[in-house]
This record gives structure tokens, sequence and C-alpha cells, in this order.
């Protein structure tokens, strides 16, 4: 059975940081490019960031808003996903998701995981 | 960047009742639509990728249709387990972007 488990969400202060991390299991998790998305209360989806597999040489993006604050990587070798959130606003308040790529050569989402909170507030 | 609009924002329905969903891509996307569904407090789950291809698992009540800019998710007859938000994403460049939502009430 594929699992997505995330996990380091919390509290923090505006301009902290926080490390969230996802623990795959049930699939082949290095052959996977893999994506972030957060979901602000009550708001729609927005996709985060992705990161390539070591084939396309872990290559990441990022949405605009997150873009020099926030840095995906990856540990092959502990099947885990990592989203590093740095200089965090009131708006990255959200559930943050992992999410497994479809491999079908096209970037969409077949695999979730129940989500980690983020709250950002003083 | 692309954006995506969808409408309705919400949406009264049915137990089977046909429940259609569009959503419009603010430019040319050829096929690259997915659809997904989500439900109070759970994840999303993909139900449409590549506009039209039904992923696996997912009841064959469901469809999708479009290209270029226009799409559509149809829900031939509605289920009481389909009351949930729906949400389009396109695929064709990054930024990835999802439409705003469609929320599918109990009439």
């Amino acid at each position: 059975e594929v699992q997505l488990v995330e996990s380091g969400g919390g509290l923090v202060q505006p301009g902290g940081s926080l490390r969230l991390s996802c623990a795959a299991s049930g699939f082949t998790f290095s052959d996977h490019y893999m994506d972030w998305v957060r979901q602000a209360p009550g708001k729609g989806l927005e996709w985060v960031g992705r990161i390539r597999n070591k084939g396309q040489s872990y290559t990441t993006e990022y949405a605009a808003s997150v873009r020099g604050r926030f840095t995906i990587s990856r540990d092959d070798s502990k099947n885990s996903l990592y989203l590093q959130v740095n200089s965090l606003k009131i708006e990255d308040t959200a559930e943050y998701y992992c999410a497994r790529d479809l491999q079908r050569g096209e970037a969409f989402m077949d695999a979730w995981g129940q989500g980690t909170t983020v709250t950002v507030s003083s | 960047d692309i954006q995506m609009t969808q409408s309705p924002s919400s949406v009264s329905a049915s137990v089977g009742d046909r429940v259609t969903i569009t959503c419009r891509a603010s430019q040319g996307i050829g096929t690259s639509l997915g659809w997904y569904q989500q439900k109070p407090g759970k994840a999303p789950n993909l139900l449409i990728y590549a506009a039209s291809s039904l992923q696996s698992g997912v009841p064959s009540r469901f469809s999708g249709s479009g290209s270029g800019t226009d799409f559509t998710l149809t829900i031939s007859s509605l289920q009481p387990e389909d009351f949930a938000t729906y949400y389009c994403q396109q695929a064709k460049a990054f930024p990835l972007s999802f439409g705003g939502g469609t929320k599918v009430e109990i009439k």
C-alpha cells in the first residue's frame, strides 16, 4: 500500500523556520518526482514545488510565492522528502501535503499524505 | 503563469443528478488537465488526468472532457459519497496551478 506521512508542522513566529518531512512507503520512492502542495484554512489548493528524481539530477521547481524562502530536498536512502521553510510569513499558514507524481509524463499527483499543519503567528 | 478558473463555485444537487463542472485555462494547455476530489479534512484524490483519462479505482460515473482552454468534469449520477469539493489542475507548465474549487452540496 502506498503511504505518505508528513510531519514537522507546528506553531512558529513570523520570520521563523521549520523543516517538514514526508516518509514514503509502499512504492519505489527513488523513481518518482515528488511535490508539496498547501492549503490555507478554508481556501483552495496551492502548489508549492516539485523535486525530480536522480535521473533528472534532483532538479526543483517552485511557486513564485515561496521561491528563495522554501527548499525541497529528498533522501532516497531514507525514502524521505523534505521541505525547509524559512522566513515564514502569516500567509504561509496552511496544511502542507506531500504528493507523488503519477508518472504519466505530465505533472499529476496520484498519492497524497494526510498533511501537516503549519501555523505562523506571533 | 497559467490561471485556472472554475465554475460554478458551488452547486446544489440531489442523489442521482447529473452534475457538470467547468474549468477554463487562461491560455491553451492542450489536454494537460487533471481533476481532484477533496472531502472535508482529507487530502485530495486524483480522479481524471490528461483531461479524460480515468485514474485507476475511480468509478466510471466520473468523466472528463475538453482541450485547449475549456474543460468539463461530469458526474453522471451523483452518489452520496460524491458530495465534496472538486479542483482542476493544469500540468502544461510550471508553476502548476489549481482552479479555485467547486463545492458540490446536497440539495
